[in-house]
């Protein structure tokens, strides 16, 4: 069973831009959450969403947003980057269940912004 | 709202050794989970924990849960290098359906010394 997939894996940009992030979570799984993880913040929630629905949002500003298409493939879009942006980006899917609902993450995408 | 303490944050050891990470949290919940983090890696599931008493084993690390006492611990027996990773708990909050949401801690950063 292939697992969460991510591209691209690495990105440079530079301040300024916009970049776009994809994340295919594991097959049947249909909640998909974000995650930034910078040395100095640790790991940030961003978002989470289910039936391209935006359920749950983190504490971050507006130039971060994202997307979930109806089969479960997620994006997540950073405008007008600044220096702070630069982080690992991760992304995990769920199957939801009443019993337990364990992520599994992505390799990540490691953005730098220059 | 749910939050979720580690300790220590930081952890030297020395290989042999055994220690115990802890992982509180604020809120009732019978749902925790531990992922391990290798260096520039993503997070990788270690232990579903979901009942009070809980117990799991893997090798040389062992997780449990106190629901009663909002407490897991992550107990390391005779610590070898390749154990050296950051390790994270995480605390599902469910409220029926497909409502869910996880919370991180800080993660613990343990270096197994030789």
């Amino acid at each position: 069973k292939a697992g969460v997939t991510q591209t691209p894996r690495y990105l440079i940009k530079t301040r300024g831009q916009q970049v776009t992030l994809s994340c295919s979570p594991i097959s049947g799984h249909r909640s998909v959450s974000w995650y930034q993880q910078t040395p100095g913040q640790g790991l940030q929630f961003l978002f989470e969403y289910f039936s391209e629905t935006q359920r749950n949002k983190g504490n971050f500003p507006g130039r971060f947003s994202g997307r979930q298409f109806s089969n479960s493939r997620s994006e997540m879009n950073v405008s007008t980057l600044e220096l702070g942006d630069s982080a690992l980006y991760l992304c995990a899917s769920s199957k939801i269940r009443a019993s337990y609902n364990e992520q599994f993450f992505g390799p990540g995408t490691r953005l730098t912004v220059l | 709202e749910l939050k979720v303490e580690q300790n220590p944050l930081f952890l030297s050891m020395q290989e042999g050794k055994n220690y115990t990470i802890y992982c509180n949290y604020s809120t009732t919940s019978d749902r925790l989970y531990w992922y391990r983090q290798d260096p520039g890696k993503s997070l990788e599931s270690l232990f579903v924990l979901l009942s009070n008493g809980a117990v799991k084993q893997e090798g040389r690390l062992m997780a449990s849960l106190d629901t009663k006492a909002r407490l897991s611990t992550l107990h390391i027996t005779a610590a070898v290098h390749d154990l050296s990773a950051t390790y994270f708990c995480a605390v599902e909050q469910y409220s029926g359906g497909s409502n869910y949401k996880l919370t991180f801690g800080k993660g613990t950063l343990l270096t197994v010394n030789p």
